[in-house]
């Protein structure tokens, strides 16, 4: 079964660095999403992606945040300067369609650690 | 706002043993709603859905039913194993939009 991939699965990086998560979705899939979830509590929506332009964002996704999808195959996360609040694991999600009933499949995670 | 309420973990069981997790939600309108799993080191996993009101979802021996009335979504297994060990996401779709809400998770261990 086709499968959501992300990489690395855990990222270490100093305070004030920049990082990148990227993340392959499934091929035929259409929309993309990041989701985080800081270690014992919810997973949060962070952003959604379709048609090469953030579909919509949460109060979280500041200036610190983008994404980018520089391929065909990739979507990327990018925290420009990293705060240790940031420190979560992060998620990300593809579907096929959109409406309420699709349901979006999760990679793995990458857990980002910042000290 | 749309929200989801999942009761506390964790949930501690002998395996066979029958499992009810509840989920109760608040939504505009009727949205889809899910359950996703989380094996220890993995991602969240569709468990399973239901569409519509009164329909049941279903996979892997566990089911939910979609109870407009009383607006829930309580994940049930009739006898759980050692393999069911994981946490559990409730989740619906925000009003209007394709972004998720999860419920807290909850915790199911189960013991031989």
């Amino acid at each position: 079964e086709p499968e959501v991939t992300q990489t690395p699965s855990h990222q270490v990086t100093q305070m004030g660095q920049e990082v990148i998560l990227r993340c392959v979705p499934i091929s035929n899939h259409l929309y993309f999403y990041w989701y985080r979830q800081i270690l014992g509590q919810k997973v949060e929506f962070l952003v959604s992606f379709y048609n090469n332009e953030i579909s919509e964002k949460s109060e979280i996704f500041d200036d610190q945040f983008s994404v980018e999808r520089p391929d065909g195959s990739n979507f990327t996360l990018k925290i420009r300067s990293t705060k240790l609040e940031d420190s979560a694991m992060y998620f990300c999600a593809s579907s096929d369609n959109l409406g309420n009933n699709q349901p979006q499949h999760f990679g793995d995670g990458t857990r980002l650690s910042i000290l | 706002g749309d929200s989801v309420t999942q009761m506390e973990g964790p949930v501690t069981l002998s395996e066979e043993a029958f499992l009810t997790i509840n989920c109760t939600y608040t939504a505009t309108g009727y949205p889809s709603l899910f359950w996703y799993v989380q094996y220890p080191g993995e991602g969240l996993q569709l468990l399973l859905k239901a569409t519509k009101a009164d329909d049941k979802g279903s996979n892997k021996g566990f089911e939910a039913t979609y109870r407009k009335e009383t607006t829930s979504f309580h994940l049930e297994k009739g006898s759980v194993q050692v393999s069911d060990s994981a946490v559990y996401f409730c989740a619906l779709p925000f009003y209007n939009t394709d972004k998720l809400i999860f419920g807290t998770g909850t915790r199911l261990q189960v013991f031989p």
